[in-house]
């Protein structure tokens, strides 16, 4: 059973740092893109990041280019977001997911909440 | 970057037949596939995908979930609604990126 569960969240101060991670479990890893897309609270979906399989192929939305970083430990299973000089608008629910047709499985999430 | 447009919403009897739109500003087809794929949400759960490219049940989805349409019009459609179908559903495109976008979601009612 595929499983991606995620961590790292919690309530941070606007401009602070924070980094989530996503562990798998269930499928190979290695042979799959991976990506972390948000959800504001009543709002829809938004994709963030992509990292390729190999880490050969990083992209970003334009809203967290520069204060955003997708990285992955193949070896460890985890897809990690790092996230600096956070603001009120990136407070939302971060889902990671894999990706082979589509956005194939999800995480359960884990809430991201940036306030002074 | 390619908008896709979904009505709010959708208000739908039991065992009837739901239809639900997706708009987008550029073609998503390419070589004869179409880039879009269809995620339920239902209140508290993640995502989950349905349909990809364009009409191809994912794993474990009912065959009453049923995808359509090429270009820039596609239909998710529910045939019957079972009371389980209550969510909000989403389309999303990967024909162009970055970004993968999304339509902002239709959330289906029950009438």
């Amino acid at each position: 059973e595929v499983q991606l569960v995620e961590s790292g969240g919690g309530l941070v101060q606007p401009g602070r740092s924070l980094k989530l991670s996503c562990l798998a479990s269930g499928f190979t890893f290695s042979n799959y893109g991976m990506n972390w897309i948000r959800q504001a609270p009543g709002k829809g979906l938004e994709w963030v990041a992509s990292i390729s399989s190999s880490s050969s192929y990083i992209y970003y939305a334009d809203t967290v280019k520069g204060r955003f970083t997708i990285s992955r430990d193949n070896a460890k299973n985890t897809l990690y977001l790092q996230m600096t000089s956070l603001r009120s608008e990136d407070t939302a629910l971060y889902y990671c997911g894999s990706s082979y047709m589509a956005f194939d499985y999800w995480g359960q999430g884990v809430m991201v909440t940036v306030s002074s | 970057d390619i908008v896709l447009t979904q009505s709010p919403a959708l208000a739908v009897s039991l065992e009837q037949r739901a239809t639900i739109s997706c708009k987008t500003s550029q073609n998503v087809d390419n070589y004869g596939i179409s880039y879009m794929h269809w995620y339920q949400q239902k209140p508290g759960q993640q995502p989950k995908l349905l349909i990809y490219e364009g009409s191809n049940l994912a794993s474990g989805i009912p065959a009453r979930f049923s995808g359509s349409g090429s270009g820039t019009d596609f239909t998710l459609t529910i045939d019957p609604v079972e009371a389980d179908d209550i969510a909000t559903y989403y389309c999303q495109q990967s024909k162009d990126y970055p970004p993968w976008t999304f339509g902002g979601g239709t959330k289906l009612e029950l009438k």
